[in-house]
């Protein structure tokens, strides 16, 4: 059973509309939870962080975090053809372990 | 200047060769890694340096062999590689701490090629 497992896409969202990104875990203990962005041949980018149950967020982009369900998800409003880009999510595996797992990765493409 | 640099960004060797890739971070963090991305898997951990000392060995092969002077530059030693091996190596830093770990600062990577 993978770790930290999303859907490879790709993903094909009009722009404008919004994107929904998914990623679930399977460590009950996990604490940290995070979305990276990847544009193609370049390298990750954090672009959130989310520590706690609930919403979390940051211009156009919000991050929901489910501990009981482990899934956590990214909504990216208003899409932009610039959003297009393989998104991928993190999790620190169980506390006081720093090691970071990340999931494969999905392939998003803002449609214009 | 970027935050995270990597040198080569690019490097052809053969099987039989000996290389070094290079990583220098300007960003005062105390924590360096190294990954290996390859198509279709996720990002691989490989190594983790804190504080100068190596705290994460991920069972890599011995023919990587990881080098960390100081808090600010890692080295990635390359010796009789595999084909297999070939991927992007990606270097990151953090600061230190259970909250910042996963706030990884990537460089640009050093896409490897093993003939």
């Amino acid at each position: 059973q993978k770790e930290v497992e999303q859907n490879s896409g790709p993903l094909s969202v009009p722009e404008g509309a919004i994107a929904s990104l998914n990623c679930t875990y399977s460590d009950r203990v996990s604490q940290s939870f995070f979305w990276y962005r990847q544009y193609s041949g370049k390298s990750p980018e954090l672009i959130m962080s989310i520590y706690s149950n609930g919403d979390k967020e940051d211009g156009r982009f919000t991050a929901q975090l489910n501990k009981a369900s482990q899934y956590v998800s990214l909504l990216i409003r208003d899409s932009q053809p610039s959003d297009s880009a393989t998104y991928l999510c993190a999790v620190t595996s169980s506390f006081g372990n720093e090691k970071l797992t990340f999931g494969t990765g999905t392939r998003l493409t803002i449609i214009p | 200047e970027t935050g995270v640099t990597q040198t080569p960004r690019h490097l052809v060797m053969g099987m039989t060769n000996k290389k070094s890739l290079k990583c220098e971070q300007h960003l005062g963090h105390n924590a360096m890694y190294w990954y290996k991305q390859s198509a279709k898997k996720p990002l691989e951990l490989m190594f983790v340096y804190s504080l100068e000392e190596r705290v994460e060995n991920n069972s890599v092969p011995s023919r990587f062999s990881p080098e960390c002077p100081n808090s600010s530059h890692l080295f990635l030693h390359l010796h009789t590689l595999q084909p297999e091996d070939s991927a992007l190596y990606l270097c990151a830093s953090s600061q230190d701490g259970l909250d910042m770990a996963g706030e990884l600062f990537f460089g640009e990577g050093s896409r490897l090629t093993v003939l």
